[in-house]
């Protein structure tokens, strides 16, 4: 039972265009979610969190949405730049000391020069 | 300030072996927890430890096993090694203790197994 889903393998932008990447939760009891930025042969970048008591965090040209309701999460980019060109996944997590961490499938995005 | 660091980076052992992996944590990060990647799965939760004691644990056989040192370093090993074993796996440390810690990942050890 994939309980995290990212439904886009890839998706490909305009440089300087906006990005945005989707990320899909079943379980109720997510109440953090991570997004990595990943390249091949690496290990995850983390680049912006939030937690449900928010609906929104922006970190530079990185903003995160959250809609608990339709347990529903998108990343921004905002502008795209060449060097966002990387695999990104979206990870989910409970809280009560408990630092595991549930992750999507990923979604390749290409930025186009 | 170092990131998470694994060693080694690369290996290759032969199925019936088995394999230690090390991991040492940020400064200060307590929790130390371990994923698998693979091209079929993804990434898959392993298990986590925080003050030398698994906390948490993922859907893995029990060949695969994990330590905690008082430093806060890390190791798993993953015995009778079979051909499915080969993937990247990866440490990830985090200050643990309370909740919501963003975890920060290592480069990981790519494990072949022939």
């Amino acid at each position: 039972d994939q309980q995290v889903k990212q439904n886009s393998p890839s998706l490909s932008v305009q440089e300087g265009r906006i990005s945005i990447l989707n990320c899909d939760y079943t379980n109720s009891m997510f109440d953090y979610f991570l997004w990595y930025k990943k390249y091949p042969a690496e290990g995850p970048t983390f680049l912006i969190s939030i937690s449900s008591i928010k609906d929104k965090n922006e970190d530079g040209r990185f903003t995160v949405f959250l809609n608990k309701s339709a347990k529903h999460l998108s990343l921004h980019i905002v502008p795209s730049q060449p060097g966002d060109s990387a695999v990104y996944f979206c990870a989910a997590g409970s809280n009560f000391g408990n630092e595991k961490l549930t992750f999507g499938t990923g979604t390749r995005l290409t930025i186009i020069p | 300030k170092a990131g998470v660091t694994q060693t080694p980076r690369y290996l290759i052992k032969t199925r019936g072996q088995q394999v230690t992996l090390s991991c040492s944590p940020i400064s200060g990060h307590r929790s130390v927890s371990w994923y698998q990647q693979t091209p079929g799965q993804g990434l898959q939760f392993l298990f986590e430890y925080f003050s030398e004691t698994q906390r948490n644990k993922g859907n893995f056989p029990g060949r695969f096993s994990g330590r905690q040192f008082s430093n806060s370093r890390s190791e798993m090993n993953v015995s009778t090694l079979e051909l499915g074993d080969s993937a990247l796996y990866l440490c990830a440390s985090s200050l643990g203790g309370d909740s919501g810690n963003t975890i920060y990942f290592g480069e990981g050890s790519w494990l072949t197994v022939v």
